[in-house]
């Protein structure tokens, strides 16, 4: 089945540090991809997503390129705050009619000043 | 606009008594979906509600578990005979129209907690 890895964390980092976390999937057809972000105390939110091979998603200074030919879909940041530890999910999408994401297990980042 | 809301945000209840958890999503969004997520995993997925009808349940785990969503907007999960295993946080999530590039939109949980 349809399933999601991303790279173990806890990742620590200092401010202005740049990160990559590492997300591979596995899918029949072709998926969406998304990462979603969870703040401490909050609900999870959407980062970015990429709909087919080679988009690139971006928000709040986060990237990610949907790379078909490695299954992978990496979150960047080039200079991360301390407003950014938080735990971040990569997720699929593959259903026909999308009926249900696949996520991964989550990586938690902290930040320190 | 007013985001997906859930009741309670938290329930404490003991083994083996029965529970109802509250999905209310973004009015016109069609698709509305629940999930379960354990501590330090990623949520997963227990049914998917394409207006009224589930249209899938495949992630529903035994028979104890029950949706519905009767008039295609407010969804109640429905936790028969409640066991400590089924102690997690339980999201609701809805989209416009449950397409496969469809933004999903998520609700702050319900945290159950089986004594």
């Amino acid at each position: 089945g349809d399933s999601v890895t991303q790279m173990e964390g806890p990742v620590t980092l200092s401010e202005e540090a740049f990160l990559t976390i590492n997300c591979t999937y596995t899918a029949t057809g072709y998926p969406s991809l998304f990462w979603y972000v969870q703040y401490p105390g909050e609900g999870l939110q959407l980062l970015l997503k990429a709909t087919k091979a080679d988009d690139k998603g971006s928000n709040k200074g986060f990237e990610a390129t949907y790379r078909k030919e490695t299954t992978s879909f990496h979150l960047e940041k080039g200079s991360v705050q301390v407003s950014d530890s938080a735990v971040y999910f990569c997720a699929l999408s593959a259903d026909n009619y999308g009926q249900n994401f696949v996520f991964g297990p989550g990586t938690r980042l902290s930040v320190l000043p | 606009g007013a985001g997906v809301s859930q009741t309670p945000s938290n329930k404490v209840t003991e083994k083996g008594k029965y529970v109802e958890l509250r999905c209310d999503p973004i009015s016109g969004h069609t698709a509305l979906y629940w999930y379960r997520q354990s501590l330090g995993q990623g949520p997963e997925f227990l049914i998917y509600f394409q207006g009224t009808g589930a249209a899938d349940d495949s992630g529903l785990p035994n028979d104890r578990f029950f949706a519905v969503r009767p008039e295609g907007s407010v969804s109640t999960l429905k936790i028969q005979r409640t066991e400590r295993g089924d102690s997690a946080v339980y999201l609701c999530a809805s989209s416009l129209a449950g397409g496969i590039g469809d933004t999903q939109y998520f609700g702050p949980g319900t945290r159950l907690t089986v004594l």
